[in-house]
């Protein structure tokens, strides 16, 4: 079946650092969107990206899709320790009219 | 606004029984969808309604059923519960199927 994955599983950086995770689906996706979920919280809407090659940011946050519509990355610069959390992807398929989301990148930010 | 409310918060059954969750969407939002996460796993898709009709369902048993009302309001059903079943429910509502998602806190569900 229809699976989305995120590498890394779990990243710990120096307040500072760059972080990025990766997305990668088996098959194309119509978008993908991306959530942060704090540990004990919900996820929370970051972005969607919907156009095959789109790139978008918010801040310190770069977002992409890529050419095929089967990947992403989130991308975040000089890490803060706010951006402690998980990050998912979450893929729309038209077939089956259903969300993928991905296995998430538990970031952990050392002060 | 106001935002998605789930109830109840946190709810403790026994295996056989039957459940049901309760979802209040923003006003607006036509589309909901419910997901079963499990403790460090990402949401698994359950179901999606849109204008009161399931639009879409994930890899889940026809034990877990839904219903969406014209108020906004939404409901998931969960028949002979197993074990398996614990797990943070989620529902999230959107101005349309494939649109940004708005969650609600979630009901903790354990199964004894």
């Amino acid at each position: 079946g229809q699976q989305v994955m995120q590498i890394p599983q779990y990243q710990h950086v120096q307040e500072g650092e760059d972080f990025t995770t990766y997305c990668n689906s088996s098959t194309t996706l119509s978008n993908i969107q991306w959530y942060k979920q704090r540990p004990g919280g919900h996820p929370v809407f970051l972005i969607q990206l919907v156009k095959s090659g789109e790139v978008k940011k918010q801040k310190r946050l770069t977002f992409q899709f890529g050419e095929a519509k089967k990947n992403s990355s989130l991308h975040i610069t000089a890490t803060q320790t706010t951006d402690v959390g998980t990050y998912f992807c979450a893929g729309y398929s038209n077939t089956g009219n259903q969300f993928y989301f991905g296995t998430g990148t538990s970031l952990t930010v050392i002060p | 606004e106001t935002g998605v409310t789930q109830s109840p918060t946190h709810l403790i059954k026994t295996r056989g029984q039957q459940v049901t969750l309760r979802c209040s969407s923003q006003s607006g939002h036509n589309t909901v969808s419910w997901y079963q996460q499990a403790l460090g796993q990402g949401p698994q898709f359950i179901f999606q309604y849109y204008r009161e009709e399931e639009n879409g369902r994930g890899n889940f048993p026809p034990r877990f059923s839904g219903l969406q009302f014209p108020n906004y309001s939404s409901e998931l059903n969960v028949n002979a519960l197993e074990l398996d079943d614990s797990a943070l429910y989620l529902c999230a509502s959107s101005v349309d199927r494939a649109q940004p998602q708005h969650f609600g806190d979630g009901t903790r569900l354990s199964i004894l």
